[in-house]
């Protein structure tokens, strides 16, 4: 399976801290992803990230990507409750079919 | 970008019944995508279906339980078949250009 994993699962953070999660795959990809999805809500699309990128920012927002080590890692700085949400990696393969597959998310609470 | 409605935005369905996701894209595209989300849980791609032929399935998903339509390049509707409890997950169709782009999804209760 190409899906990946997520670390850590749940993050527990204050207002104005940095936060970052990471993401671990398994197949060589195109491109990786980040979304947010706030409880119970829709998917919000944060940053797209070549496979020959590797440092990508955007507002608040740097994610990295290491294809030789297979991962990637979401950093959110100064982080404010309205951070507090899933955050979930997605990774297109190489094969050519074209879908993204989704990590396990990480559980990001941002106490005021 | 692409904007994709999908109907119903929520529904409670009795076990042994169907339920019929519609979704629509405001632009013309080759792939759609079905994903499910279980409470708590990631995003499961269910299959990708491309206008004028069957969808290509995931393991663990097979067309009896989810029929796939794709009648045209803007449109496309996933079934859930005999629901059980199990079933009960947001249903997300995504369409795909630079980025993925996601509907609104389904959220499915079944009781």
């Amino acid at each position: 399976s190409q899906q990946g994993e997520e670390d850590p699962q749940a993050l527990s953070i204050q207002e104005g801290e940095n936060a970052t999660m990471n993401c671990s795959y398994k197949t060589s990809i195109n491109n990786l992803q980040w979304y947010r999805q706030n409880s119970g809500r829709g998917l919000v699309h944060l940053i797209l990230i070549r496979s020959n990128e590797r440092e990508k920012h955007s507002g608040r927002l740097r994610v990295t990507l290491d294809t030789s080590k297979k991962s990637s890692s979401l950093l959110i700085t100064a982080s404010r409750a309205a951070d507090t949400a899933s955050y979930f990696c997605a990774t297109d393969g190489t094969s050519g079919t074209y879908k993204y597959i989704f990590g396990t998310g990480t559980r990001l609470k941002v106490l005021a | 970008s692409a904007v994709i409605s999908q109907k119903p935005s929520r529904d409670i369905c009795q076990r042994g019944t169907s339920l019929t996701i519609q979704c629509q894209v405001d632009s013309q595209v080759t792939m759609m995508f079905w994903y499910r989300q279980q409470p708590g849980q990631s995003l499961t791609l269910i299959a990708t279906a491309n206008q004028g032929s069957e969808a290509t399935y995931e393991s663990g998903f097979v067309i009896d339980k989810f029929p796939i339509s794709r009648p045209n390049l803007t449109f496309s509707t996933l079934t859930v078949s005999n629901m059980s409890p199990e079933d009960s997950s947001i249903y997300l169709c995504s369409v795909r250009g630079v980025e993925q782009f996601f509907g609104p999804g389904t959220r499915l209760t079944v009781l």
